[in-house]
Formats: C-alpha cells, structure tokens, sequence
C-alpha cells in the first residue's frame, strides 16, 4: 500500500519570504500522480499543484512550485513571496495512475505566516 | 457552478442515533468517494463508488454504509453512530479514472461530533 510522509506539522515564514513544505511517499508503481491541497480555515480543500510521475518537468502554478524527486520519492511544495492567505493546512497526496481514483493523504502541515 | 455539496455542514448527535450525510454533484461525474480527516492522520477514504449501484470500502468503512441510486448522489449513513466517528468528513467526485481528468472536487465538508 501506499504511503505518504509529511514530517513537519508545522511551519512558520515571514511575509514575503520562501518556505519549502517537505512530502515523501512510498509505491512500487511508476504511473502515479501527486498533489498538494490547500486547507483555509474554512476547511475547503483547494487544489494547488499536481505533478504526472511521467514528466521530469516540476510544475509551476505562479508563485508554488514543486521539486519532483522521483528516485528518492520526495515531492516537496516550495511557496515563494509568501503572502497571508498562504496560511492554512497544507496536504500532500498520491494518486495511482493504474488503481482508481483514491487520493492517499499525508498527516498535513500547517503554515502560519508572519507578517 | 460545477460543485459538491454536502448537508449539514455541521452536525452533533448521540451515540447511536442512525444519521446521514448527504452528497451531490452537478459534473455528471462516475466516481464518489467520502473521505474522513482527523487530526494527525490526514485524509482517509471510507468508502468509494466507481458509477450506479457500483460500491466498495475503502481503507476505513467500518461503522459507515453508503449508497449510490443516483448518479449525481452519494449519500454516507452511519447506523449507530459511535464518539470515535466525530470526525471531519468530506465528498468528493470525479471523472472515472480510465478519463484524461484526474482531478477530484471536493465538498466543504461535514463536522461531525458525537457524544
């Protein structure tokens, strides 16, 4: 089974500044997709950036951007000139390219952003 | 506006107390899935539909039924409800897997507490 590892529960930036979020995961597949979702406090989940195992190209969505590791199974989110309503719960999340649709879920990590 | 809802947002029952979550989508999609968040433990699916009449647990459906009699609708039933199933729960629908979408919408969400 897959497994998803996001080891800091959380994480502080000033306003501003850069801040990289860490994922690892676990699989045996080599077609599978990974997500990172934004929590707000109003508890929706909003999607912010997807990565295809297939590209070696890490996606950009304006100021996220993802390091894509595929060898070392690492799928770190970095946020650039973080603003406030960067604050929120931030999860990363698998997807088997084979196996349905089923997201698997790291624990989260929480940003806060000082300003 | 393509959306899931979810209804209540907010609910707080007894133990034991049969109740349902209701879910709808309006994107015509196959898959259905609920999910449960909880502290330290991320997202976890309970139960998934892959189209009509076409049901299977997911990694934690112990205690939950679901139903799926519609397309558009994915109800969550919790016969007896118990206090380790107080809990953040979310819908979320997409494209079947074999479709180019990948991208699951989500609902905003349904507290649960029991007491």
């Amino acid at each position: 089974a897959q497994t998803v590892t996001q080891s800091q529960p959380e994480m502080s930036v000033q306003e501003a500044e850069t801040v990289t979020l860490s994922c690892t995961y676990d699989t045996s597949e080599s077609d599978y997709y990974l997500f990172w979702y934004k929590q707000p406090p109003s508890r929706q989940m909003i999607l912010v950036i997807r990565q295809e195992a297939y590209k070696q190209q890490n996606a950009t969505e304006n100021r996220f951007s993802v390091n894509f590791q595929k060898a070392a199974k690492s799928f770190s989110l970095k946020i650039s000139d973080s603003q406030l309503g960067d604050a929120a719960m931030y999860f990363c999340a698998y997807r088997s390219g084979e196996y349905g649709n089923k997201l698997v879920f790291g624990a989260g990590t929480i940003l806060r952003v000082k300003s | 506006e393509a959306q899931v809802t979810q209804n209540p947002r907010y609910l707080i029952t007894v133990t034991g107390k049969k109740l349902t979550v209701t879910c709808s989508q309006n994107m015509n999609h196959e898959y259905m899935s609920w999910y449960r968040q909880d502290p330290g433990l991320g997202l976890r699916q309970i139960y998934y539909s892959m189209n009509v009449e076409v049901t299977d647990k997911g990694d934690v459906p112990e205690g939950y039924k679901v139903s799926r009699k519609e397309k558009r609708n994915f109800p969550l039933i919790l016969e007896s409800p118990s206090p380790n199933q107080t809990s953040l729960y979310f819908c979320a629908s997409s494209l079947h897997s074999s479709s180019l979408s990948y991208e699951q919408y989500f609902g905003p969400g349904t507290r649960l507490t029991v007491t």
